[in-house]
């Protein structure tokens, strides 16, 4: 079957780094989504890679190992607007976004 | 470019009364819609994809005469929730898919926030 795995919750200090991380299986791979998505918001586009590596855009960069299964978001400043979920999604072969459940970053002054 | 909005932002209506969500690309021509529903805590749930001028595919347990979907044109699709209930109460977003853009670029409306009392 298809799954996304990512952390429920993730709390860091304000002016630090944090990684999320996430996992997937998909039938067949057309690129890897993430999104942020604020309370009683729509999500809105961060990255995707569809390439093995790093892709970096200003304080947000993400990863992403084909063969692994994984990505990761970082991101680094950390700001106390960070706060809010983070939706790992995948692309399938039908080209069908597969999301998982987010990771709620926290951000302590 | 490529903005997505909803309307209506948030309704509130009785039980067993329809609703309408408008969705709308209003910069692109979309000839993939989608509509997701999130509820509290939760990730985003595909309800069904609506392709201009044919009938929407819903998803497994989504039922397609309780969620009616309309994709009468490139830049229009409607979401009727019919006799809606309270467990139909959530957070309704959609998202476009541009006709000239890449496969994999999708927009998001900003949501509908739907309480049924």
């Amino acid at each position: 079957g298809q799954n996304i795995d990512q952390p429920t919750e993730m709390t860091a200090t304000e002016g630090a780094i944090v990684q999320i991380n996430c996992t997937y299986q998909t039938s067949g791979f057309n690129g890897l989504f993430w999104y942020q998505q604020h309370a009683g918001e729509a999500p809105t586009f961060l990255s995707y890679n569809v390439l093995d590596g790093l892709e970096e855009k200003g304080r947000f960069s993400s990863f992403l190992s084909r063969s692994k299964g994984y990505s990761y978001l970082l991101l680094k400043e950390l700001q106390m607007k960070d706060s809010a979920s983070y939706l790992c999604a995948a692309m399938d072969s039908n080209y069908q976004l597969i999301w998982g459940a987010g990771t709620k970053l926290i951000i302590k002054p | 470019g490529a903005v997505v909005s909803q309307h209506p932002s948030w309704v509130i209506c009785k039980s067993g009364t329809s609703v309408k969500i408008e969705c709308r690309s209003l910069d692109f021509q979309a000839t993939t819609m989608f509509w997701y529903r999130q509820f509290p805590k939760q990730s985003l749930m595909l309800m069904a994809t609506s392709n201009e001028g044919s009938k929407a595919t819903y998803e497994q347990g989504v039922e397609k005469d309780k969620f009616l979907i309309n994709h009468a044109s490139l830049t229009l699709s409607t979401l009727t929730v019919t006799s809606a209930h309270p467990e139909d109460s959530s957070f309704y977003i959609c998202s476009a898919r541009e006709l000239a853009g890449e496969a994999y670029e999708q927009y998001f409306g900003p949501g509908t926030r739907l309480t049924v009392t």
